[in-house]
């Protein structure tokens, strides 16, 4: 079982909708969680940053970690033509980075 | 402020050979970690670098070898190229600090992608 499990996607939406983004981790001790958005031939930068659980909002971002269920979540408000890109989900661990598959999100004009 | 810089961009290599990658973290930063990136297996710790110590390493074997020097930049290596390692190769740097504890976000370069031949 992969330590963090991401659906690949592709996901394809119209502009102006709502897209959520999950992963799913096994490990409990896991405190530290992150989503990255990595453009075409660019490499991954950071969107979202959580400790622990609950929610944090950041614009159209809002980025849920549940622990009880080991489920993270990014959604997007309003999505736009530029929100198309790859995401990954990510947690920390002792200075490495865990990452999920990426999920590839198109956002149709 | 300058990002993390990579080079090459590119690099096309036939098996058996050996590359070097090398990056600059951004000023300041003291760590470094590389990542492998491929459509298979997606983006994979390789190791982190901190004041010029190997600190943490994924699950990669021995030929992959890495270097920091005492400006921070950081070198990678890989010896007796396969096909498989075909990839992008990405260096990130943070500001994570000696303790080896504290969580810092990690800034990423653009990657280096190495075709083997």
């Amino acid at each position: 079982q992969k330590e963090v499990e991401q659906d690949p996607g592709p996901l394809s939406v119209p502009e102006g909708a709502i897209v959520s983004l999950n992963c799913t981790y096994s490990n409990s001790a896991f405190q530290y969680f992150m989503w990255y958005r990595q453009y075409s031939r660019k490499g991954p930068e950071l969107l979202m940053y959580t400790y622990s659980s609950g929610n944090k909002e950041d614009g159209r971002f809002t980025a849920q970690v549940d622990k009880s269920s080991k489920y993270i979540s990014l959604f997007i408000r309003d999505s736009q033509p530029s929100d198309s890109a790859t995401y990954l989900c990510a947690i920390g661990n002792t200075g490495k980075l865990i990452f999920g598959q990426g999920t590839t999100l198109q956002v149709k004009p | 402020k300058a990002g993390v810089t990579q080079t090459p961009r590119y690099l096309i290599k036939t098996r058996g050979q050996q590359v070097t990658l090398s990056c600059s973290p951004i000023s300041g930063h003291r760590s470094v970690s590389w990542y492998q990136q491929t459509p298979g297996q997606g983006l994979q710790f390789l190791f982190e670098y901190f004041s010029e110590t190997q600190r943490n390493k994924g699950n990669f074997p021995g030929r992959f070898s890495g270097r920091q020097f005492s400006n921070s930049r950081s070198e990678m290596n890989v010896s007796t190229l396969e096909l498989g390692d075909s990839a992008l190769y990405l260096c990130a740097s943070s500001l994570r600090g000696s303790s080896g504890t504290r969580w810092d976000e990690q800034f990423f370069g653009p990657g280096t992608r190495l075709t083997v031949l």
